[in-house]
């Protein structure tokens, strides 16, 4: 299985600034997957990024609100841009294992914008 | 668009009770269904699975099986343990829209405590 860390594990923000979350991972994968989870409400993904190419965002997700780094195999970044209140979640970083769709999970950063 | 509904949080029992959490989806064709579990300060992780209608899943002593007639997939368990207390999230495989690609999509989660 694999193991990934994010930092930070909570935050608070004010409102109009950035924050950018970290995810490494203990080996090396293609795939890496950001999802919102906002309060009483299900994970949305919010974006797939690949090793060297451009991130794919879902719908309702654009990358000037949330942009993302994919340097190397090992390591992504989110960043939730201009924060407002209704950005207050908790994002996760994900990557598939071994089975399809057997996605393995960061514990997640939990953001309060005030 | 495909959807998942859980039963609603949180939901409290006694060690040695007996654990449903219902799970019902809305999908186009016949997705791929499964449970994932949150443990306290933990990611989430699998917990169980089930590629086609009548298929059980298991794991842990949790069992859920694929009812395509109910459009189901409940989560039980004969006996539940403190170390079960977690958030429980039902979520399936939906075919990507507009030519994307496959991408879970999840509950809400319930959140389950269990008592000594």
């Amino acid at each position: 299985s694999a193991v990934i860390s994010q930092k930070p594990s909570r935050d608070i923000c004010q409102r109009g600034t950035s924050l950018t979350i970290q995810c490494q991972v203990d080996s090396q994968v293609t795939m890496m997957f950001w999802y919102r989870q906002q309060p009483g409400q299900s994970l949305t993904l919010i974006a797939t990024a690949n090793q060297g190419s451009e991130a794919t965002y879902e719908s309702g997700f654009v990358i000037d609100k949330f942009p993302i780094s994919r340097p190397n195999l090992t390591f992504s970044t989110l960043t939730v841009s201009n924060m407002s209140p209704e950005d207050s979640s908790i994002y996760l970083c994900s990557v598939e294992g071994p089975g399809r769709f057997q996605a393995f999970f960061g514990q997640g950063t939990r953001l309060t914008v005030v | 668009g495909d959807s998942v509904t859980q039963m609603e949080g949180p939901v409290t029992l006694s060690e040695e009770a007996f654990l449903t959490i219902n799970c019902t989806y809305t999908a186009t064709g016949y997705p791929s269904l499964f449970w994932y579990v949150q443990y306290p300060g933990e990611g989430l992780q699998l917990l169980l699975k089930a590629t086609k209608a009548d298929d059980k899943g298991s794991n842990k002593g949790f069992e859920a099986t694929y009812r395509k007639e109910t459009t189901s997939f409940h989560l039980e368990k004969g006996s539940v343990q403190v170390s079960d207390s977690a958030v429980y999230f039902c979520a399936l495989v939906t075919a990507g829209t507009q030519g994307g690609s496959e991408k879970l999509v999840f509950g809400k989660g319930t959140k389950l405590t269990v008592n000594p």
